[in-house]
């Protein structure tokens, strides 16, 4: 069965480095997503992505984050400067087209440690 | 906003014993819901979805739910839980004029004792 991946698993930065992390959704899909969860809390949406640009996004998707598809496959979420706060799981979804009664299918996600 | 609430935080039940978990959102028109599981170590995945029709919706390893529309609920059940169905579960809600976004509640931890 095709599966969400995301590289790497567990990423460690500095305060103020940048990071992307990546993703690579199945292969057909259409729509794609980013989540974050910040441990003890809840998932939280911060954006989805549609034939080649942002659709949806939430207050948490500020400046200091973008996603990008760079090419047919990878999908990225990359944080500029990244804070303290910006320490969550990360995950990427997907899903096979544009209309919202379709199911988002997850990654594993990315463990996202800023010190 | 739409809100999901799940009450139970930590459920610990013993093999055999029958499982249902809370769920309840805040948004008075047309939503999509779904049970999401995360077994230790592993990602999301999709237990069960109802977009419409017949409120009782089976999913796989026998759980199911029942969106019930006056009370804003969508509970999940299953008449038997194994040890194996130890993990933390997710309830989502998509709003339908809210785009492909999927609102989470807080997760329920379950443990089941063998």
């Amino acid at each position: 069965e095709p599966e969400v991946t995301q590289t790497p698993s567990h990423q460690v930065t500095q305060m103020g480095q940048e990071v992307i992390l990546r993703c690579v959704p199945i292969s057909n899909h259409l729509y794609f997503y980013w989540y974050r969860q910040i441990l003890g809390q809840k998932v939280e949406f911060l954006v989805s992505f549609y034939n080649n640009e942002i659709s949806e996004k939430s207050e948490i998707f500020d400046d200091q984050f973008s996603v990008e598809r760079p090419d047919g496959s990878n999908f990225t979420l990359k944080i500029r400067s990244t804070k303290l706060e910006d320490s969550a799981m990360y995950f990427c979804a997907s899903t096979s087209t544009a209309g919202d009664t379709d199911t988002q299918y997850f990654g594993p996600g990315t463990r996202l440690t800023v010190l | 906003a739409q809100s999901v609430s799940q009450h139970n935080h930590h459920v610990i039940l013993s093999e055999a014993a029958s499982l249902e978990l809370g769920c309840n959102y805040s948004y008075g028109g047309t939503v999509n819901l779904f049970w999401y599981v995360q077994y230790p170590g592993q990602h999301l995945q999709l237990l069960l979805k109802y977009f419409s029709g017949d409120p009782l919706v089976k999913g796989i390893k026998g759980f199911e739910a029942e969106f019930i529309k006056s009370k804003f609920s969508f509970n999940l059940r299953k008449p038997s839980v194994q040890w194996s169905d130890t993990a933390e579960y997710f309830c989502a809600v998509n709003a339908n004029n809210a785009g492909n976004m999927l609102t989470f509640g807080g997760g329920t931890r379950l443990m089941v004792k063998p």
